[in-house]
């Protein structure tokens, strides 16, 4: 069964960058779409990027200019990283599978706080 | 971008049929999805563009719609089925998600 896991650092600073990692197995990130969702409190879902199975990429415009996702697929693992990070970002992030325009498959989530 | 417009809550009793709406501002073809999200975990996928139940979904779940007005029906309600539904529109860029329907057991 495909299994996603989200990990990185639960505070980032202010104007800093965010990184985190999607490790995913029972699954080949060779294959298909994977994503990045945030959800900040009070229920707001955005989408953030994906990266293909080729490598290509696309992210959501007001995010473009702050935003990078790559991938190691030796690991199987793919990566986001937010620059300059404000309390607006402080949100649950998750990673997922994009299959056919949905997301079939989700990590458990990691919240970050954006915080000094 | 799409909005997609939702009730914010509704309320059933276990046994009755719900069914959860979700506008959106332009047409976005079938590929609209809907998710379950229980308190402390991710979203679960329930349907796929429009009308296809995701695997392990009880049939109790089904899609309806296209265009720009789609419904999530539960059918019948079950306790279990408290949770926020979200749907996710995938024809125009960018995705975008509805706000939520948080539904609750009388």
């Amino acid at each position: 069964e495909v299994q996603l896991q989200e990990s990185g650092p639960g505070l980032v600073k202010p104007s800093q960058s965010l990184s985190l990692t999607c490790s995913v197995t029972g699954y080949s990130i060779t294959y298909n779409y994977w994503g990045w969702i945030r959800k900040f409190l009070g229920n707001k879902m955005e989408w953030m990027g994906y990266i293909s199975h080729s490598g290509s990429t696309s992210y959501n415009p007001p995010l473009k200019s702050r935003i990078s996702i790559t991938r190691d697929t030796s690991k199987n693992q793919f990566f986001l990283q937010l620059n300059s990070v404000t309390t607006e970002d402080t949100a649950t992030y998750y990673c997922a599978r994009y299959t056919y325009w949905y997301f079939d498959f989700w990590g458990p989530g990691t919240m970050v706080t954006v915080s000094s | 971008d799409t909005v997609l417009t939702q009730s914010p809550a509704l309320a059933v009793s276990p046994g009755e049929r719900v069914s959860i709406s979700c506008r959106a501002s332009e047409g976005v073809n079938s590929y609209m999805h809907w998710y379950q999200q229980k308190p402390g975990q991710q979203p679960k996928l329930l349907i796929y563009k429009a009308s296809n139940l995701a695997s392990g979904v009880p049939a109790r779940f089904s899609g309806s719609g296209s265009g720009t007005d789609f419904t999530l029906t539960i059918d019948p309600v079950e306790a279990d089925d408290t949770a926020t539904y979200f749907c996710q529109q995938s024809w125009n860029d960018p995705n975008t998600f509805g706000a939520g329907t948080k539904l609750e057991l009388k």
